[in-house]
């Protein structure tokens, strides 16, 4: 696709429930970034993919947070038994190489109830 | 480990005004600085990167970027304000050590910019 497309824009959960949250990079892209992002706050590193590296788990809040991606495809933001504190905007991103950009998607707008 | 630094939360210009919000990096190796804004209830847009070469760089809608090595400053500045320049901005730094090819990114906290008419 034209650029990096997350899915689903918003999602309402209620509290202890599991949430997978979708992002489809732009095609070719070998980095694969998720950031969260609380009301009026900074980009906190979650996660990150590099081609058929090992992740960069080193941001994951707690062992609740998961991510997978095949290949330099989709990948798959879980949460599990989500907390109210989990509310944010989780950001997806993807990058072509070290000195390319990472280009953003939307986002996917988390409200626990 | 890298890091970066916008050390003020807000910035408050008048329209026609020069502008500049502040970073600070902290890599190992060699820094690929780039910037971000973000409008309000949107995606982070790309406005302008660092990799090599010339230290003043210049980016979308305006926007240029002073390198500064010794100082380990990546300053975003426009020579002339406009009220919708008005955003959250975001500096990002890559450190590429030699022979890892990492390609994390870390973002500082962002800076407010809003221009006043």
């Amino acid at each position: 696709g034209a650029g990096v497309s997350q899915s689903p824009s918003n999602k309402v959960t209620e509290k202890g429930k599991d949430v997978e949250l979708r992002c489809d990079p732009i095609s070719g892209h070998t980095a694969l970034y998720w950031y969260r992002q609380r009301l009026g706050q900074g980009l906190e590193f979650l996660i990150y993919f590099q081609g058929n590296s090992a992740p960069d788990k080193s941001g994951l809040p707690s062992d609740r947070f998961s991510a997978e991606r095949t290949g330099e495809s989709v990948s798959t933001l879980t949460i599990q038994r989500t907390q109210q504190e989990d509310s944010a905007v989780y950001l997806c991103a993807s990058s072509l190489g070290p000195t390319a950009p990472a280009f953003f998607g939307q986002g996917t707008r988390l409200t626990v109830v | 480990a890298q890091s970066v630094a916008q050390p003020e939360d807000q910035v408050n210009v008048a329209e026609g005004n020069p502008l500049t919000v502040k970073c600070t990096y902290s890599v190992s190796g060699n820094p690929y600085l780039f910037w971000y804004v973000q409008y309000p209830n949107r995606g982070l847009q790309f406005l302008l990167k660092y990799i090599t070469g010339d230290n003043l760089v210049k980016g979308s809608y305006g926007f240029e970027a002073e390198f500064n090595k010794s100082q380990t400053s990546f300053h975003l500045k426009k020579p002339s304000a406009l009220v919708s320049d008005s955003a959250l901005y975001f500096c990002a730094v890559r450190d590429i050590l030699s022979g890892a090819g990492s390609y994390q990114l870390t973002f500082g906290k962002g800076t407010k910019l809003s221009v006043i008419p």
